[in-house]
């Protein structure tokens, strides 16, 4: 099966910029995930999507950033504006059976 | 909330050498547990899963770990490892019963030396 798709790979951007990432999970996956990993730690889970309802987002930046599910298949998650800190590669995974995750292969966002 | 330790952050092993990776993990509550794989330049994997039953879990790729709830850990091992094993390792963990995200620990950077 195909696995979770994100884009762009890989983006650079100024500060107080703003930015998009989009993820199409593995099909039939009613639960998506956006984490955010900085260099040399773990993921860090930002929101959490049930179909198309927020299920968990006590970890998401509200100021800055923002996330929505439409039609409970693709999603996209912003940063408006973006601040240095937010430099770290954001993760999209999707899940089927509430247990296991499976990970695409990322965004990398640099903000200089 | 919970958290998760990885006690090394950088191992460097011999090719055939044993490895044993260290997790502690800090939760109240029956948790799930999680070890997941990062090849260079890969997406993450999983390598293996503990929910209940067993305490010992085999995962692929020839590992292991071992759940021993007295002490809130999940380590991973192998018992020969192969240069193709270099890779990031992480822990995870998240409240049993349910879908909700993981929390995971800041990984071990395995290298492995021909």
């Amino acid at each position: 099966e195909a696995g979770v798709a994100q884009s762009p790979r890989y983006k650079i951007i100024e500060k107080r910029q703003s930015v998009a990432f989009w993820c199409n999970p593995i099909s039939g996956h009613a639960t998506l995930y956006w984490y955010q990993q900085i260099l040399g730690q773990g993921p860090k889970l930002l929101i959490q999507f049930q179909n198309n309802g927020v299920v968990d987002d006590s970890q998401l930046p509200k100021d800055r950033f923002s996330a929505e599910r439409l039609k409970g298949v693709d999603s996209t998650l912003k940063i408006q504006p973006a601040k240095l800190e937010d430099s770290a590669v954001y993760l999209c995974a999707s899940s089927h059976d509430l247990y296991e995750q499976y990970f695409g292969p990322g965004t990398r966002l640099t903000v200089t | 909330a919970q958290s998760v330790s990885q006690h090394n952050h950088h191992v460097i092993l011999s090719e055939a050498a044993s490895l044993e990776l260290g997790c502690n993990y800090s939760y109240g509550g029956t948790v799930n547990l999680f070890w997941y794989v990062q090849y260079p330049g890969q997406h993450l994997q999983l390598l293996l899963k503990y929910f209940s039953g067993d305490p010992l879990v085999k995962g692929i790729k020839g590992f292991e770990a071992e759940f021993i709830k007295s002490k809130f850990s999940f380590n991973l091992r192998k018992p020969s490892v192969q240069w193709s094993d270099t890779a990031e390792y992480f822990c995870a963990v998240n409240p049993g019963g349910g879908a909700d995200g993981l929390t995971f620990g800041k990984g071990t950077h395995l290298i492995i030396q021909p």
